[in-house]
């Protein structure tokens, strides 16, 4: 049992390059959130997807798109990177619909972005 | 006031020792109270939600305050392992989702 698999682990972009960060999650939950979190901010929601077919802004989501491809797999596309967006990013995924914050949340390993 | 506050740290302790420490919320509606534990270039990883009568896992002791809003978690007879970073969960009216920044702890012999 994988859990939350995020793709890839570490990237290295250029300014103005554009990406796609993959996740995807083989516990059979209804949500799945993406973060960023950088020194002393501590984790920032970027856009969370409460259901399939369902996205919605968080915390910081500009310069940054998502797309929930199914149940299973929620990206997250960097279109035009920049320096600011150096991070590492989370995605996670939590059980249920309504209510969906009330409950856990479980972690994908990180991808690890710089932007040069 | 942030949403979410803790204590940086790091919280230096012996091995053995018991360590406690509070995480702080602005928002009275908050509805739902995770601990989650980060070692260094990990992901979080739950460690225990928080309920209003208090709960315990083995040598961790979490406690809902509301009536000064805060969250805590004691640590007794800590361990090498236990060192890491701490990191509370609140969830606020209206779904919304707040991570606080973390509490370094840092177990020593």
């Amino acid at each position: 049992n994988a859990g939350v698999t995020q793709t890839p682990k570490f990237q290295v972009l250029k300014t103005g390059q554009s990406m796609t960060l993959q996740c995807a999650q083989d516990m059979n939950h209804n949500s799945m959130y993406w973060y960023r979190q950088d020194p002393g901010m501590g984790l920032r929601l970027i856009y969370y997807s409460a259901s399939e077919g369902t996205t919605d802004k968080g915390e910081v989501p500009n310069g940054y798109n998502v797309s929930r491809l199914n149940k299973r797999e929620f990206s997250l596309r960097l279109e035009s990177a920049a320096p600011s967006q150096t991070s590492v990013y989370f995605c996670a995924s939590s059980e249920g619909t309504v209510n969906y914050s009330n409950q856990p949340q479980h972690f994908g390993d990180g991808t690890r972005l710089s932007i040069l | 006031r942030k949403e979410v506050e803790q204590d940086p740290g790091p919280f230096n302790v012996p091995e053995g020792a018991t360590v406690a420490f509070n995480c702080t919320y602005s928002n009275s509606a908050s509805q739902s109270f995770f601990w989650y534990r980060q070692d260094c270039r990990k992901e979080p990883k739950l460690l225990m939600s928080v309920y209003s009568s208090g709960n315990e896992d083995g040598r961790f002791t979490a406690q809902l305050n509301r009536a000064s809003q805060y969250i805590s978690l004691l640590i007794r007879d800590s361990k090498l392992s236990d060192s890491a970073t701490y990191l509370c969960r609140i969830t606020g009216g209206g779904n919304k989702l707040t991570f606080g920044t973390g509490t370094q702890l840092k177990v020593e012999l």
